[in-house]
């Protein structure tokens, strides 16, 4: 049973407009919630996080919202560029430890 | 940046063979894990390690093993190669080490597994 869900495997972007990535979890015991980016044959980045007591956190181009409630998060780009083109990662961790569980990824595709 | 090396980036490698993937990070973290990854698929954890001698299993069985003798070095080890273990294998540390933000896990860049 998978906990941590990205509904969409893909999604296509035109360059300046916002990218919007979608991420569903399932146990109530989360409360850190991380994004990351993988270009192929490297290794994931960290981009942003958030933590429960937060809903919504900002970095430059990024932001993550959270609802609690809904247990969904989601990642905003804007504006989107080429170079953001890549797969993205939601993953999610309890308090207890650092064991994140990670969604199938969202593959993001930012057109010129 | 996260200071986080593995080698050999890409392997290729007959069946039948012993090969060890290296995984060494230099942030003090406590804790490291291996994830694979096949291509287009999910990330699935197969070892990790809270510490110094201590090292357990993660989710997707996995016919590799790995040791901890060392915080800063996490090898990945495979005694007999075959076809079915060609992947991308990623190494990955978190802790309260260089970095803050203790669930914050830093990943590697990988190593590609080829096994003809």
């Amino acid at each position: 049973d998978q906990q941590v869900k990205q509904n969409s495997p893909s999604l296509s972007v035109q360059e300046g407009r916002i990218s919007i990535l979608n991420c569903d979890y399932t146990n109530s015991m989360f409360d850190y919630f991380l994004w990351y980016k993988k270009y192929p044959a490297e290794g994931p980045t960290f981009l942003i996080s958030i933590s429960s007591i937060k809903d919504k956190n900002e970095d430059g181009r990024f932001t993550v919202f959270l609802n609690k409630s809904a247990k969904h998060l989601s990642l905003h780009i804007v504006p989107s560029q080429p170079g953001d083109s890549a797969v993205y990662f939601c993953a999610a961790s309890e308090d207890a430890g650092n064991m994140l569980t990670f969604g199938g990824g969202t593959r993001l595709m930012v057109k010129p | 940046e996260a200071d986080i090396y593995q080698t050999p980036r890409y392997l290729v490698i007959g069946t039948g063979k012993k090969i060890t993937l290296e995984c060494s990070q230099t942030m003090g973290h406590d804790k490291m894990y291996w994830y694979q990854q096949d291509p287009g698929m999910e990330l699935h954890l197969i070892h990790y390690s809270y510490g110094v001698n201590s090292t357990e299993k993660g989710d997707l069985s996995s016919e590799s093993t790995v040791s901890r003798i060392r915080t800063e070095h996490f090898p990945l080890t495979l005694e007999s190669a075959r076809p079915s273990h060609t992947s991308q294998y990623l190494c990955a540390s978190s802790g309260t080490g260089k970095y803050t933000g203790g669930n914050t896990i830093y990943f590697g860049e990988g190593s590609w597994l080829t096994v003809v």
